[in-house]
């Protein structure tokens, strides 16, 4: 059973700084991971996709890097803004395209 | 472009009345669909699949139910509702066949009493 951890679980940081969020699974044999942002109260919002054969992909502020053999992700936020406050989530799709598994979480705070 | 819907946005229940809550995807055909619950302090635990037109996969047993019957709408469903089902229920769609991104609907707040 895959299980997806996320660490640290919330994380609070002054305006500019650089910052790397964690993200583990258990079971390598994924086809791709996802990075989610998601607003209190609100859906979920895609940031990056990575697919199993990547090692990386970047969107502006946002690098997510993969080594699936090690089973690990991490989300680099540079320079960060108050904006970047939400709860970001990775998730692992494996077992046949249809099985998603998400991560419980970091909860990110930047202060002004 | 897709859109995905969801309503209602919020809903209070009392313990032990029914359940109705849907989802549609525009823009888009046979997609794979998703139900999530996210229970408060918790993280998203799926709750059912589906792969096509009436067909429903469900990974944890519980007292809700999901049906597909048209291809871009999924509902979930209770006869009876619980405390615990309380929750801020999300659903989702991704392409079949494919490691594609998965898209999130602006989810349901649901608050049984």
């Amino acid at each position: 059973k895959q299980e997806v951890t996320q660490i640290p679980a919330a994380l609070s940081v002054p305006e500019g700084e650089n910052l790397v969020l964690n993200c583990s699974f258990t079971d390598s044999a994924i086809y791709n991971l996802q990075w989610f942002r998601q607003d209190p109260g609100k859906g979920l919002t895609s940031l990056l996709l990575i697919q199993s054969s990547q090692r990386e992909q970047t969107s502006g502020r946002l690098n997510a890097s993969l080594d699936k053999s090690s089973g690990r992700s991490t989300l680099y936020i540079a320079a960060s803004q108050p904006g970047d406050s939400a709860t970001y989530l990775c998730a692992v799709l494996s077992g046949g395209y249809q099985k998603v598994t998400f991560g419980t979480g970091t909860k990110l705070q930047v202060i002004p | 472009s897709q859109t995905i819907h969801q309503w209602p946005a919020t809903l209070v229940q009392p313990v032990g009345s029914p359940l109705s809550l849907e989802c549609t995807v525009e823009g888009t055909s046979n997609p794979n669909l998703y139900w999530y619950r996210q229970a408060a302090g918790r993280g998203l635990q799926l709750l059912f699949y589906s792969v096509g037109i009436g067909q429903i996969s469900s990974e944890v047993p519980q007292n809700l139910s999901a049906s597909r019957p048209q291809d871009r709408q999924f509902i979930l469903s209770s006869k009876k509702l619980l405390l615990s089902d309380s929750g801020f229920y999300l659903c989702a769609w991704r392409l079949a066949g494919k490691p594609d991104t998965q898209y999130f609907g602006p989810g349901t707040r649901l608050t049984v009493l």
